[in-house]
């Protein structure tokens, strides 16, 4: 079975104290891992589609690499807007076209 | 772009009634929809994805008969939840994908409330 794990659950953060998040994955062919941003109340805001291990995407201070087993999305300098919660997914080829299966999120404060 | 919209944003409902939410691409055809759920900090569960002219496919422990889904166009996906109970109120979010492999796009989620 096709699982996702995020870790830690919840990441209270300085403002300008980079860090990162973690995304531990195993599933059946991984088609494609990808990073969604969700804000209270609204549904995910894409960020990041990764698709093979050693692949890294950047968007102002994020930074999402990919290994075999998981996916680091890193915040440098963080600010008090990029609280939320970062929800990661994978879409692996036996779970049917396009499915995506989510990890519970990690929950991110940022502190001016 | 890839905007995709939902309608209500929020709905409260009687015990027993039916409800029905829309979720529309509005700058893109898509050839696919699909519907989750989330309960309070918890994560997204897929309910079912629906091609465009095809019956939808439901996951497992999803009743089909209860959450009717239709897919009439490439804009326009729709969600009824019949003979609604307070154990349905969750928060419903759509999301849309034009193409193969590609990523889905979000709606803003439909807050659903049965009393």
């Amino acid at each position: 079975e096709d699982q996702v794990t995020q870790s830690p659950e919840a990441l209270r953060l300085q403002e300008g104290e980079s860090s990162s998040l973690n995304c531990s994955y195993t599933v059946s062919g991984l088609r494609g891992l990808f990073w969604y941003r969700q804000d209270p109340g609204k549904g995910p805001e894409f960020l990041f589609t990764l698709y093979s291990a050693g692949e890294e995407k950047e968007k102002e201070r994020l930074k999402a690499t990919l290994t075999k087993k998981e996916s680091f999305l890193h915040i440098t300098a963080p600010k008090p807007e990029d609280s939320a919660t970062y929800l990661c997914a994978v879409q692996a080829s036996a779970t049917g076209f396009q499915k995506l299966v989510f990890g519970t999120g990690t929950r991110l404060l940022v502190s001016p | 772009g890839a905007v995709v919209s939902q309608h209500p944003s929020r709905v409260i409902c009687k015990s027993g009634t039916s409800v029905k939410i829309e979720c529309r691409s509005l700058d893109f055809q898509a050839t696919t929809m699909f519907w989750y759920r989330q309960f309070p900090k918890q994560s997204l569960m897929l309910m079912a994805t629906s091609n465009e002219g095809s019956k939808a496919t439901y996951e497992q422990g999803v009743e089909k008969d209860k959450f009717l889904i239709n897919h009439a166009s490439l804009t326009l996906s729709t969600l009824t939840v019949t003979s609604a109970h307070p154990e349905d109120s969750s928060f419903y979010i759509c999301s849309a994908s034009g193409a193969p492999e590609s990523e889905q796009y979000f709606g803003p989620g439909t807050r659903l409330t049965v009393t």
